[in-house]
């Protein structure tokens, strides 16, 4: 199982980039990477996703090397609303879902 | 609004009650998961369900009895359950094929007296 290692915390303020890497340093040929966020008391959100380069979408961007031992989710101009835990997996998608494993994320903080 | 509806948001229950947690989702998805997630502790899988049928059991007490009647609805009956098991309990769908990130619900805060 590939286990992922993220920053506890992050603090930033309104309007900065915010990039969050995660190492994942055994993930296998079949891993997808994904990221989630998550507010207080409510479920995970999924931000993004890839499995290789460069993927972007109207929230954010997830950097991947080509080694795929690490990658970076940047957040663009972030606000007070994207205060929050940011979580990294790393997994088969595809077959069993079980070896999805959450780690214990970052939490984010942006001040005004 | 995620597609995954959980209910009920909230639950107080005794150590010798029985309740059920249910999960609907209107996604499409065949893959239904339960997770726990206690405070300040990372999300842990509970049950996975692929076309209604059990696929991962994570080891789980057997006070929690999953349940999986059709692809749109996951139940969590829970029995006789001990003050550890305070939690926010999580329903997950998704397409159980490769690259289908799960679809998550707002959960249901449960706590044990």
């Amino acid at each position: 199982l590939a286990k992922t290692t993220q920053p506890i915390s992050m603090d930033s303020y309104e309007g900065q980039e915010v990039n969050i890497t995660c190492s994942h340093n055994n993930i296998a040929t079949n891993d997808y990477i994904t990221w989630y966020q998550q507010f207080p008391s409510q479920g995970p959100r999924f931000i993004i996703q890839g499995y290789k380069t460069k993927v972007t979408n109207e929230v954010a961007s997830l950097f991947i090397p080509a080694d795929r031992k690490s990658s970076t989710l940047s957040l663009p101009r972030v606000s007070l609303s994207d205060t929050a835990v940011y979580y990294c997996l790393v997994g088969d998608i595809g077959g069993s879902q079980g070896n999805l494993i959450f780690g214990k994320g970052t939490k984010l903080s942006v001040k005004p | 609004e995620t597609g995954v509806t959980q209910t009920p948001r909230h639950l107080v229950m005794g150590m010798t009650n029985k309740k059920s947690l249910k999960c609907e989702q209107h996604l499409g998805h065949n893959a239904m998961y339960w997770y726990k997630q206690s405070a300040k502790k990372p999300l842990e899988l509970m049950f996975v369900y692929s076309l209604e049928e059990r696929v991962e059991n994570n080891s789980v007490p057997s006070r929690f009895s999953p349940e999986c009647p059709n692809s749109s609805h996951l139940f969590l009956h829970l029995h006789t359950l001990q003050p550890e098991d305070s939690a926010l309990y999580l329903c997950a769908s998704s397409a159980y094929s490769q690259g289908q990130p799960q679809h998550f619900g707002d959960g249901t805060r449960l706590s044990i007296l």
